[in-house]
């Protein structure tokens, strides 16, 4: 079972351009959402995460929209570069469990084009 | 300081060859976490522990997976009699504290890349 679906699989955006790419959840107890973006071969790395109790998280060229009665999220990345070329995977997980697991998107990989 | 570690990066053996991953998580975190990234897919989680106790092993896929940490530190993943269809990046993560600990930033470390034959 698919917990969050994310979208597109993949993007490809002109240096200066808006990259949106898209999450929808189906588990309402998800209460913290994260984005994290990968390199080739690293690990993850955490870029921002939203919890519903706002709209809207905005930290550099980086912002989550949330609305929170579609279940849906997404990431604006504002003035895309060419170091932005990336996976970026969407997560969402129950903050007030005792474990933390996150619930992976299947990730897109953005590539910013100079 | 140093980040999560992971040994070996890459492993390759045989179907049917029992392999062990090892992770060294950031000192101080007392939650670990590993997940498994296959070709194309998202994470999918395995298996979390809180010091060296397991509260959540609901990812793990079968019996032939089991991890272990010891110490509070060092956490091995082991996969015995692999199957092709274990050939995936194997992922490890540490997070700070049990506060919170849905809330809390993890950190991946980079990663092994299991190809099975």
């Amino acid at each position: 079972q698919q917990q969050v679906k994310q979208s597109p699989q993949s993007l490809i955006v002109q240096k200066g351009g808006i990259s949106i790419i898209n999450c929808a959840y189906e588990n309402t107890a998800f209460d913290y959402f994260p984005w994290y973006q990968q390199f080739p071969g690293k690990g993850p790395a955490l870029l921002i995460a939203i919890r519903p109790d706002v709209s809207e998280k905005k930290e550099g060229r980086f912002t989550i929209s949330f609305n929170k009665s579609a279940k849906q999220f997404s990431l604006h990345i504002m003035d895309s570069q060419p170091g932005d070329s990336a996976t970026y995977f969407c997560a969402a997980s129950r903050g007030s469990s005792n474990t933390g697991k996150l619930i992976f998107g299947q990730g897109t990989t953005l590539q910013v084009k100079p | 300081g140093a980040g999560v570690s992971q040994s070996p990066s890459n492993k390759v053996t045989e179907k049917g060859k029992d392999v062990e991953l090892r992770c060294d998580p950031i000192s101080g975190h007392t939650a670990l976490y590993w997940y498994r990234q296959s070709l194309g897919q998202g994470l999918e989680f395995l298996i979390y522990f809180q010091g060296n106790s397991a509260p959540d092993k609901s990812g793990l896929p079968s019996d032939r997976f089991s991890a272990e940490r010891t110490g509070g530190s060092v956490s091995t993943l082991t996969i015995q009699r692999t199957q092709q269809e274990d050939s995936a990046v194997y992922l490890c993560a540490s997070s700070p504290s049990p506060t919170s600990v849905g809330y809390n930033e993890q950190f991946f470390g980079p990663g092994t890349r299991l190809t099975v034959l």
